[in-house]
């Protein structure tokens, strides 16, 4: 299994631009989230999907849109990059267990910079 | 809000020393914990998690709800151990079941 896959690996955009993380788990999970990852801040949220048809904002969802496109994926959209928004993006998935909270799985993450 | 706090960025410690990586919380609720590490080139991973009360690679860590803490310990360090170690927590049961993380430790193991 490949479990949480993302695309691009790597990606370089200049101030304005617009792109699309792609995230697809095959674990048939019903959870999925976005994170960055920044030096010395560890991994922050920033939008989830606790089941298909759902989206919430996390922590640091300013600048970011997200899509539930069906149970597989799940993915993060900049419409107008910024500098700021370099950084390294984890998506996870999860499953459900009504009494405990389930391991989240993780993807290699994408590393995006803005110019 | 919660929050988790992991006070060192870096330990360094040689083959067969006691390791302890201190991670604290603050939570008004009634949280789980969780302790994900991610070696070089690999992804993040779950090592362990307070509700199991496992040892996983010769790790444990404690939930201390008194001094709202959680901290990672193995009594002699290899040098595979060697990664980035992040704390994280959850609130439990139902509802949003997203994770806090801390900043990280990088644990460094030398020969």
């Amino acid at each position: 299994n490949a479990g949480v896959t993302q695309t691009p690996k790597f990606q370089v955009l200049k101030t304005g631009q617009s792109m699309t993380l792609q995230c697809a788990q095959d674990m048939n999970h019903n959870s999925m989230y976005w994170y960055r990852q920044d030096p010395g801040m560890g991994l922050r949220l920033i939008y989830y999907s606790a089941s298909e048809g759902t989206t919430d904002k996390g922590e640091v969802p300013n600048g970011y849109n997200v899509s539930r496109l069906n149970k597989r994926e799940f993915s993060l959209r900049l419409e107008s990059a910024a500098p700021s928004q370099t950084s390294v993006y984890f998506c996870a998935s999860s499953g459900i267990n009504r009494v405990r909270n389930q391991p989240q799985h993780f993807g290699d993450g994408t590393r995006l910079s803005i110019l | 809000a919660q929050r988790v706090t992991q006070p060192e960025k870096l330990l360094s410690v040689f083959k067969g020393a006691p390791v302890e990586l201190k991670c604290n919380y603050s939570y008004s609720g009634s949280p789980e914990l969780f302790w994900y590490v991610q070696y070089s080139r690999q992804r993040l991973q779950l090592l362990l998690r307070h509700i199991s009360r496992e040892s996983i690679k010769g790790f444990t860590a404690d939930l201390n709800k008194g001094e709202t803490s959680f901290h990672l310990k193995k009594p002699f360090a290899q040098e595979e151990d060697s990664a980035m170690y992040y704390c994280a927590l959850s609130a439990a049961g139902a509802g949003r079941r997203a994770l806090t993380f801390g900043s990280g430790t990088r644990l460094q193991v030398q020969p």
